[in-house]
Order: C-alpha cells, then structure tokens, then sequence
C-alpha cells in the first residue's frame, strides 16, 4: 500500500526550532516529488513547497520562500519540513503529499495524515 | 501570482447536480486537480488534470474546463457530499489552490 505517514502533533513556544517529517512506503520514493501544505485552523489550503528526492530539486512557494526549509533523506524515505523561529501564526495543520504520476508535478494524490503545529507562549 | 476563484458557498438539493467553478487568469486555465476535503480529514484527489478520475473515487464526480473556467461536476448529489472542494493548478512551478469552496447538500 502507497502511504505518507507523518511524525506527531507538536506544541512548541515562539522562537522554537522545529522538524517534522513524512515518511513514504510502498513505492520508489526517490521517483516522486513530495510536496508540503498548510492549513491554518478554518482556512484553505496553502502550498509551501516541494522537493523531488531524487536529487533533491526544491521548489517554494513565494509566500514562504526563507520562512521553512523543505529537505529529505532518501536513504530512509524520508521529507521534512523546519522551521528555525517559530512564530504563533506558524499554528496549523501542515500535509504532505505525493503527486499522481512520478517525476511531475501533477495532482497530489497520496496524503499524509496531517501533523499539527501548535505554537504558543 | 496566479490566482484562482472559486465562489465561497455551493448549495444542491439531495439527488440533484452541483456545480462548483474554478476561474483562472485572462491566460485562461489548465491542467486543473479537484479535491474534497471532509471536516478533520486529508484532501481527497477527485480530479486531475481537468477530468481524470483516480481509481476509487466514483463516477458521479467528473471535471471539465473551457477556456478560463473549470467546472467540477458531482452527480445525484449525497449527504456524504458535503464538504470543502478546492482547485489546484500548478504555475511556473509552484502549486496554486484555489480558496476553497463548501458544498452544502440540502
């Protein structure tokens, strides 16, 4: 079975450093983007970047260009996502996600479950 | 940026057809990906590039687009239905949803 599972809910303070993760079993991990998402509490989706781990092409979206850091290790199927300074705004629900067809940018058909982000003082 | 408008509130009758719009750019639209996405739930895949279907996700749920416009359309509309739906399209590289739209099935 093709699935993303992601690393748990955090609650951290402003100013944290953070890193959580999304973890890709039953295909080639290496032959698939994966992209990153959020979702604040009641609002839409937000696409904050993707990264291709076979060579580790990453792509960002303008509105969060500097603010996270998108990376992987396919030696253990893995992406990640950091933040280096939290901020309060920084709350949300943040996904995963795998495209429909490997090596595009297409649509996002395999989801990870969603890890939430809590940040407060 | 490129932007994508979506209209907030889509109501239909139990049984009946909705329709939910994606508009594009004056460059117009393409390759255009649907997903649902119920309370407390991951986005669902409905559509992708403009009409196609994943395995799994039923018939009553179809896509199109002309021109600047796409359209999702659902079918004999279900309580299981209602939920948020949005649009994706990539440009130059970077994802771009749309706002999100709430289908409310009455």
């Amino acid at each position: 079975e093709v699935q993303l599972v992601q690393s748990g809910t955090e609650v951290k303070k402003p100013g944290e450093s953070l890193k959580i993760s999304c973890k890709g079993s039953g295909y080639r991990f290496t032959s698939y983007w994966i992209g990153w998402v959020r979702q604040m509490p009641g609002k839409g989706l937000e696409w904050m970047g993707i990264i291709y781990p076979g060579d580790s092409d990453t792509r960002y979206s303008p509105s969060f260009q500097g603010q996270v850091t998108v990376s992987a290790d396919k030696s253990i199927s893995t992406a990640y996502l950091q933040w280096s300074s939290l901020k309060a705004s920084d709350t949300a629900m943040y996904y995963c996600a795998r495209p429909v067809g490997d090596g595009t940018l297409d649509g996002f058909e395999i989801w990870g479950q969603g890890a939430m982000v809590i940040v407060s003082p | 940026s490129y932007e994508l408008t979506q209209p907030l509130s889509v109501s239909v009758a139990l049984g009946q057809t909705a329709r939910i719009t994606c508009g594009g750019n004056n460059n117009g639209i393409k390759n255009v990906h649907w997903y649902q996405q119920k309370p407390g739930q991951a986005p669902v895949l409905l559509i992708y590039r403009d009409s196609n279907r994943p395995s799994g996700i039923p018939e009553r749920f179809s896509g199109s687009n002309s021109g600047n416009t796409a359209t999702l359309t659902i079918s004999r509309a279900q309580g299981g239905d209602e939920a948020d739906y949005y649009c994706q399209v990539w440009d130059s590289s970077t994802a771009v949803f749309g706002g999100g739209t709430k289908l409310t099935v009455l």
